[in-house]
């Protein structure tokens, strides 16, 4: 099956600063690679994905690549903001639709 | 993400008891997963349903079981035989099992053994 590791684990920025989270992939069949939020105790919410034909996408302050001969995926956040603290999951699925979910990373924002 | 109920929000288990929890869909989704997520670790597989009456095991199913009689329903006993099932359980489902869609999220139940 598909196995996904995520750095780093924790990631502490100045507001105002950019942050970058990293996943690598295992199966070369995976094509959609989405990205979740999660807040303290509340449910991952969808906040960007991509797919396999695509190397890149963006949406206001987040941007997501991609390269697939590496198999690896990243988030980048730009001009971070207090609210960005969150655990940020990368996941990856197979042409089954059956996602891994990367360990998370726990981002801090210091004002 | 409004569209999946989970229920109830907070259970306890005494040793040796099964305990369901429910998971309702309202956006005619074929797809639906469970979660597992212990604290401060990702989310881990248990069982998945591509289509009514049909299901899969995951890749941590032992100790638990589930059904798809209805499409919008998709519940998830946690049996005796499950440990360590002190977790916050995560339902999901997505449109459709085979195209790629997003994967929406329940807000969630909290399991804790007593």
């Amino acid at each position: 099956g598909e196995n996904v590791e995520q750095h780093p684990s924790t990631l502490s920025v100045q507001e105002g600063d950019s942050a970058v989270i990293k996943c690598t992939y295992s199966d070369s069949a995976s094509n959609y690679f989405p990205w979740y939020k999660q807040e303290l105790g509340k449910r991952p919410q969808l906040i960007i994905d991509i797919r396999s034909n695509v190397g890149e996408k963006k949406d206001q302050r987040i941007a997501v690549t991609l390269n697939k001969t590496a198999k690896h995926f990243s988030l980048h956040i730009t001009e971070t903001q207090p609210e960005d603290s969150a655990v940020y999951f990368c996941a990856a699925n197979t042409g089954d639709y059956k996602l891994s979910f990367g360990a998370g990373t726990t981002v801090t924002v210091r004002a | 993400d409004g569209g999946i109920t989970q229920s109830p929000k907070y259970l306890f288990r005494k040793e040796g008891q099964n305990v369901t929890l429910s998971c309702e869909q309202n956006l005619n989704h074929d797809a639906m997963y469970w979660y597992r997520q212990d604290p401060g670790q990702g989310l881990r597989l248990i069982y998945y349903s591509q289509i009514v009456n049909d299901f899969q095991k995951g890749d941590i199913a032992e100790g638990y079981s589930v059904s798809r009689e209805k499409k919008e329903s998709f519940p998830l006993t946690v049996t005796s035989a499950q440990k360590n099932p002190t977790a916050f359980y995560l339902c999901a489902s997505c449109s459709s099992y085979y195209s790629g869609n997003t994967i929406y999220f329940g807000e969630g139940s909290w399991l804790t053994v007593v």
